[in-house]
């Protein structure tokens, strides 16, 4: 079973920002918590994975809380190209991806 | 860099009938995985590969259900027979394991339909 839950489905304005939460109260002290969405029909896309530290990149920031029983994913500027479902895995070093429902995100015009 | 590339993108058949599925990772992708997607859900784990051997098939339906990845490159998943609920998309992803980076990158996937 997943170690994280996430709502079930978010809205959100075009050119606004997207925060998608998810809780991870039982992740180890070793698993990083990983971000991937999936569009219609594809298979799923790596967005940012972190530890302790809020990381950004491209796509993405990652906000982790300090306890790390939390992060946000943040989509500074969403368009409506990142609607998509979004999924939060708590995954250790040399493990699977263990995929929860995820959150579907919608980005509305 | 070439993705992760799996054929057939679509097929339908019988119940009853057998059906394989090839994917070809990444290039030097050590760790290879099937994954199999019902309509509505996440994704769930069948198999992982690390080179040419088994690291987790625990969830994969062995009576039915095989995989094999010779000479730890390509891989290919078989199911014989086919159920009715074997209609999914068969997902096939791969990984580097560098350090502590492992994000995996996903193929299309195959989309089965029994009929």
């Amino acid at each position: 079973d997943a170690k994280t839950t996430q709502p079930p489905s978010m809205d959100c304005a075009e050119g606004r920002a997207a925060n998608l939460p998810c809780n991870h109260s039982t992740i180890s002290g070793n698993e990083y918590v990983y971000w991937y969405r999936q569009i219609h029909s594809q298979g799923p896309q790596y967005i940012i994975h972190g530890l302790k530290n809020n990381e950004t990149n491209e796509m993405a920031s990652l906000i982790i809380t300090e306890d790390r029983k939390s992060s946000t994913l943040i989509l500074p500027h969403a368009t409506l190209r990142d609607t998509a479902v979004y999924y939060c895995i708590a995954h250790n070093y040399g493990q699977n991806f263990v995929f929860g429902p995820g959150t579907r995100l919608s980005v509305l015009p | 860099e070439a993705g992760v590339a799996q054929s057939p993108r679509y097929k339908i058949i019988e119940k009853r009938q057998s059906v394989a599925f090839w994917c070809n990772p990444i290039s030097g992708h050590a760790t290879l995985y099937w994954y199999q997607q019902i309509l509505g859900q996440g994704p769930k784990l069948l198999i992982q590969f690390q080179n040419n051997g088994v690291v987790d098939d625990s969830q994969l339906p062995k009576d039915r259900f095989s995989a094999e990845r010779l000479k730890g490159v390509d891989s290919t998943l078989k199911i014989q027979p086919a159920k009715l609920e074997d209609s999914a998309v068969y997902l096939c992803a791969s990984s580097l394991v560098a350090g502590r980076r492992t994000e995996a990158f996903f193929g299309q996937g195959t989309r089965l339909t029994v009929v």
